[in-house]
């Protein structure tokens, strides 16, 4: 079956380190995957997108990867601060087939940044 | 634009009763669409509208749920009756075309006693 998966529930890190996350995928033959970020109580943020062909992508202090030998993307996120403290989603959109539309989302990884 | 907007924010109700969530996607966006979500099962597409023209509906749980897109600006996801399982938060978002960046809504908590 197929199936994404964010290796961590939670990851907790202190303030001013790099915060890795992780996307895993099966089954998979994405158009591209998707990064948001979700606070408690509201809906989801979209952060970044990479497609199939890109290896990376960088916004500010994020940066994503797309390794689709390795079916996985990272998530990262440099000089991290208490604010950054969130659940953070990954998402696929399928290459095929006629959900062509259909974003599928790992359950998130709750990060906290400590002071 | 004040982006997407749902209502009620949150929905308490007892079972048997007949629930309706409201959302008004971001103007000029073609496509919306429903999730829902759980601590179980995380984030899950229930249907997806196209120019509001229902496309994919494979994630409707059962006969219980329906969804209508009557305009570009309105939709309804409705659920006749309700179950205590049912209870989650209801995020509708919409975009663009169906393959671009979501927006999403602030969501409806819906407890079903």
């Amino acid at each position: 079956s197929q199936k994404i998966e964010q290796n961590s529930e939670a990851l907790n890190i202190q303030e001013g380190k790099t915060a890795t996350l992780t996307c895993n995928y099966t089954n998979y033959s994405p158009a591209y995957l998707q990064w948001y970020r979700q606070d408690p109580g509201r809906g989801p943020v979209f952060l970044l997108l990479i497609r199939e062909n890109e290896k990376e992508k960088r916004k500010e202090r994020l940066k994503v990867t797309f390794d689709t030998t390795l079916k996985q993307s990272l998530f990262h996120i440099t000089a991290s601060q208490p604010a950054d403290s969130a659940t953070y989603l990954c998402a696929l959109l399928m290459n095929y087939g006629g959900s062509q539309g259909n974003l599928i989302f790992g359950k998130g990884t709750k990060l906290s940044v400590k002071p | 634009d004040a982006g997407v907007i749902q209502s009620p924010r949150h929905e308490v109700t007892e079972m048997g009763q007949e629930v309706t969530l409201r959302c008004k996607p971001i103007s000029g966006h073609n496509s919306l669409f429903w999730y829902r979500q759980t601590m179980m099962r995380g984030l899950e597409l229930l249907i997806y509208f196209n120019n509001n023209v229902p496309i994919d509906d494979s994630g409707m749980p059962e006969d219980r749920f329906s969804a209508k897109m009557p305009n570009a600006s309105f939709s309804t996801l409705k659920i006749q009756p309700s179950e205590p399982r049912d209870s989650a938060v209801y995020f509708c978002a919409s975009s663009l075309g169906s393959r671009d960046i979501q927006y999403f809504g602030a969501g409806t908590r819906l407890s079903v006693l």
